[in-house]
């Protein structure tokens, strides 16, 4: 079965240190795709970024970069120089198959960037 | 990526009452969606939104409960039905298959979601 672990619930950092939160994804599937998003205060969810199961090469935008690794079903995302306006829930979400209307999220971590 | 909006953005409502959500985009879409996601919690799909047809339920949700309608490729409606204090949740739409632009059509979009309470 299908399934997203972030089993980090919580992390604190201050400005401009480095963050990296961790995903896991189990699924039987040899396509798939995995997806970062964003949960400001506000509530919206804001798209960051999708990986299929079929690209490894890892991702920077900006201070973004994620670290896709098969071999460890790990998606992580490392947020480099962290400021205030990161603080946010993050989601890792898995959908299984060509089809993406099927979002399996992770139970989410909160960030908080303290000044 | 669309513009997609969401009416109310909040909203605090007696149990036993009924809300409905709204949900349009200003684009055409193949598939719109209706998430849940209690306080501190994850996301939950509730149902697939199908133009001019009944909605999709997923397991735990019921068309009594939750009625959802679809008129057409932009917009789509939410009810939450009979609300108890369980209900209190924030509401997101979501969109899939954006009509034309260099968005990905396989990545869901989400619109800014309705934070409802009930008391």
């Amino acid at each position: 079965a299908q399934k997203v672990t972030q089993a980090q619930t919580e992390i604190s950092v201050v400005e401009k240190e480095d963050v990296t939160l961790d995903c896991v994804y189990e699924t039987r599937d040899t396509t798939y795709y995995l997806f970062w998003y964003k949960q400001p205060p506000s509530g919206e969810l804001v798209f960051l970024i999708r990986r299929n199961s079929f690209d490894e090469q890892n991702e920077i935008s900006g201070r973004y970069s994620w670290n896709f690794q098969k071999s460890t079903s790990s998606f992580n995302f490392t947020i480099t120089a962290s400021q205030v306006v990161d603080s946010a829930v993050y989601f890792c979400a898995l959908s299984e198959g060509h089809n993406t209307d099927k979002l399996i999220f992770g139970t989410g971590t909160r960030l908080q960037v303290f000044p | 990526s669309a513009v997609i909006s969401q009416k109310p953005s909040r909203d605090i409502c007696q149990r036993g009452t009924s809300l409905t959500i709204q949900c349009q985009v200003d684009s055409q879409v193949t598939m719109m969606f209706w998430y849940r996601q209690q306080p501190g919690q994850s996301l939950t799909l509730i149902a697939t939104a199908n133009q001019g047809s009944e909605a999709t339920y997923e397991s735990g949700f019921v068309i009594d409960k939750f009625p959802i309608s679809r008129p057409n490729l932009t917009f789509s409606t939410l009810t939450v039905s009979n609300m108890s204090p369980e209900d209190s949740s924030i509401y997101l739409c979501s969109v899939l298959g954006l009509a034309g632009g260099n968005d990905f059509t396989d990545t869901q979009y989400f619109g800014p979601g309705t934070r409802l309470t009930v008391l």
